[in-house]
Formats: C-alpha cells, sequence, structure tokens
C-alpha cells in the first residue's frame, strides 16, 4: 500500500501525558497537512509543511502542539500535556504541489483517534 | 465568521431525487474550490474541482459564483451509495493552506 499511512491508529492517554503520533506520506509528495477532526465538524487545519519548512500553523493551535518534519518525509505530531479537549481524530495528508499548483488534491491516511481520560 | 461555511443538514432524500447543496467562503480573494467526500469513520476522498465555468462529473455537478461568494453542488438521480457527508474545502493561494467546511450530511432512503 503506497498511500498515506498514520500511526497509531488509536491512542488513549491520561490527562497531562505527552503523545506523538507520526504521518508517513505518498513518498513523492512535497506537501504535507495535519487536520484534526471531531464528530460532526469538518476537517480543522493544524498545521502544514513544503519539504521540511512548516510554512503555517493555526493561530488556533496552543503551544502544547507542535510538529515537525525534518527531512521532508514522514512527519510527527506531539502534544504535550494533554487534555480533555484535545480528543479528536488527528488527520494527516499529503500532496504533490508545484509552484503556482491552484489543483492541489489532498491524499489523506486513515487518521489517529486521540482519546484523553 | 468561519471561513467556509455549510448547511449542516442533514439532508434525506429518496433514491433518484436531486439534491444540491451551497457552501460560502469569507475570503474574496479565494483561487481554488472542491468538494470532498467523507464517509462514516472514513478519511475525506476528492469528489471534484470546481472551475469558474462550472463542471460536471456524471451525475455531479459543481458551480462557483465568485460575485455572491458560494460554491454548489448538485447530484442527479442520487443513489444509495451517495449517503456521505460532503465537505466544501477552500484554497486561498498557491502557497496557501486548504480550509475545510464543517460538512453537509447526505442521507439517501430507498
Amino acid at each position: 500500500d503506497t498511500g498515506v499511512s498514520q500511526d497509531p491508529r488509536h491512542k488513549i492517554t491520561k490527562r497531562g501525558q505527552n503523545v506523538t503520533f507520526r504521518c508517513d506520506p505518498i513518498s513523492e509528495h512535497n506537501r504535507l497537512y495535519w487536520y484534526r477532526q471531531t464528530l460532526g465538524q469538518g476537517p480543522e487545519f493544524l498545521t502544514y509543511f513544503q519539504n521540511e519548512a512548516q510554512l503555517e500553523k493555526s493561530r488556533l493551535l496552543s503551544d502544547r502542539f507542535s510538529a515537525e518534519r525534518p527531512k521532508g518525509s514522514f512527519s510527527t505530531l506531539e502534544i504535550q500535556r494533554t487534555e480533555q479537549g484535545d480528543s479528536a481524530m488527528y488527520l494527516c495528508a499529503s500532496s504533490l504541489a508545484g509552484t503556482g499548483s491552484f489543483n492541489e488534491k489532498l491524499f489523506f491516511g486513515s487518521g489517529t483517534q486521540l482519546s484523553v481520560l | 465568521r468561519k471561513e467556509v461555511e455549510q448547511d449542516p443538514g442533514p439532508f434525506n432524500v429518496p433514491e433518484g431525487a436531486t439534491v444540491a447543496f451551497n457552501c460560502t467562503y469569507s475570503n474574496s480573494a479565494s483561487q481554488s474550490f472542491f468538494w470532498y467526500r467523507q464517509d462514516c469513520r472514513k478519511e475525506p476522498k476528492l469528489l471534484m474541482s470546481v472551475y469558474s465555468s462550472g463542471n460536471e462529473d456524471g451525475r455531479f455537478t459543481a458551480q462557483l459564483n465568485r460575485a455572491s461568494q458560494y460554491i454548489s453542488l448538485l447530484i442527479r438521480d442520487s443513489k444509495l451509495s451517495d449517503s456521505a457527508t460532503y465537505l466544501c474545502v477552500v484554497k486561498n493561494s498557491s502557497a496557501s493552506k486548504i480550509i475545510f467546511g464543517s460538512g453537509t450530511r447526505l442521507s439517501i432512503r430507498p
């Protein structure tokens, strides 16, 4: 399977613990996005990378959230000192976007479901 | 105000009916528009891009109205398999993030 893969599929943690999620994009894709989705809502933008550069981070995102894409391939999303409000599905998506590209198609992974107790 | 707004529905229509959804966006400079489909407990998948002149893909027709800043999706001859959440998606420029609406739930009944 050469699609976007995310690990783990499910994570249960206690409030106050740190968690880290991994995303492996489609290999030739240069952009990688992180979204968060709760029941009945659409995916909420968190951050995105072009190669290894983090181009934008949501203003709604607290300092407890950090993401990296060290070699422009896989990415990690870390949440420190988790809170119950962090419980959600965390989705990763990748795309191949050229300069001036408007028709950018996102391919999503199956997500990591986080439950904070 | 949200950047992309959709009627959450649910829309509950009989098989074979025609159904339409609208979506409004707040940034008049937005450049690219898409509809994604999300099945229950699955990831979103691209349904179609929306072009300025409007475009059709089988039973699906997408329209863009830049003056009023809305996008529409029309589904003709609806099938049971069309039951899903339809997400309106906007991209402001080639280098900008991709923003999703909250989705419109569609349920097709036999």
